[in-house]
């Protein structure tokens, strides 16, 4: 079984609608971060969180880290045709586990015009 | 200036044929990985290097060989090459090994094997 569980797998709203998609951890985290994948190119860093109860915001993403540390939701807010493409969430391990950044297996958003 | 470049975009050949991946980052960064992202996208570690030494092997065929000759630089080389194989494989960079710095991504190399 994966160690991070991304919901839901793929998702579909109307330009302009909130949405949510969450990423649960069997483990407790270190941290964890957002990044996003559009088709045909790498991943790109949205948000990394470390604390308990951490929360941060990036233009109309904002991204929760629960106080357990074993659950995080990235919010968008009135959603754009640019918000589309592969969210995923990747794990910080800690030092002990060091470069096995993990990561859940993505949440496709489309986002119709 | 593209900060994790990997050559080639695309790679199609046979079953049997050995085939090289080129990584290089020039943001200064010490620990480089791949990454291979198979049909379901799911994204699994291959290798992790911190520089140049080799600190992470996932359980990874032999036929697939890392090579770094210099903290910039992670080359991957695959041999025997199987339809397995075929997927999309990243090479990313971090500042250290801490894990708590973000990984950069490069924009990844379609591998496919007929």
């Amino acid at each position: 079984s994966q160690e991070l569980e991304q919901s839901p797998q793929s998702l579909i709203v109307q330009e302009g609608k909130n949405l949510t998609i969450n990423c649960t951890s069997s483990k407790t985290l270190y941290g964890l971060y957002w990044y996003k994948q559009k088709y045909g190119e790498g991943l790109i860093f949205l948000m990394m969180l470390q604390k308990g109860g951490e929360e941060k915001s990036h233009e109309k993403i904002t991204a929760k880290l629960d106080e357990k540390k074993q659950q995080s939701s990235l919010h968008i807010t009135a959603s754009q045709p640019s918000h589309a493409g592969i969210y995923l969430c990747g794990a910080d391990r800690g030092v002990t586990n060091a470069g096995k950044s993990t990561f859940g297996d993505g949440t496709t958003l489309t986002v119709k015009p | 200036d593209t900060a994790v470049s990997q050559t080639p975009k695309y790679l199609v050949t046979q079953m049997g044929n050995d085939k090289s991946i080129k990584c290089e980052q020039n943001l200064g960064h010490d620990t480089m990985y791949w990454y291979k992202q198979d049909s379901k996208k799911f994204l699994k570690i291959m290798f992790s290097y911190n520089n140049k030494e080799l600190i992470i092997n996932e359980t990874v065929p032999n036929r697939f060989s890392p090579k770094s000759p210099d903290k910039a630089h992670l080359n991957l080389h695959i041999n025997s090459l199987e339809l397995g194989d075929s997927a999309v494989y990243f090479c990313a960079s971090s500042q250290d090994l801490g894990g708590r710095s973000p990984l950069h991504f490069g924009n990844g190399t379609r591998l496919t094997v007929t």
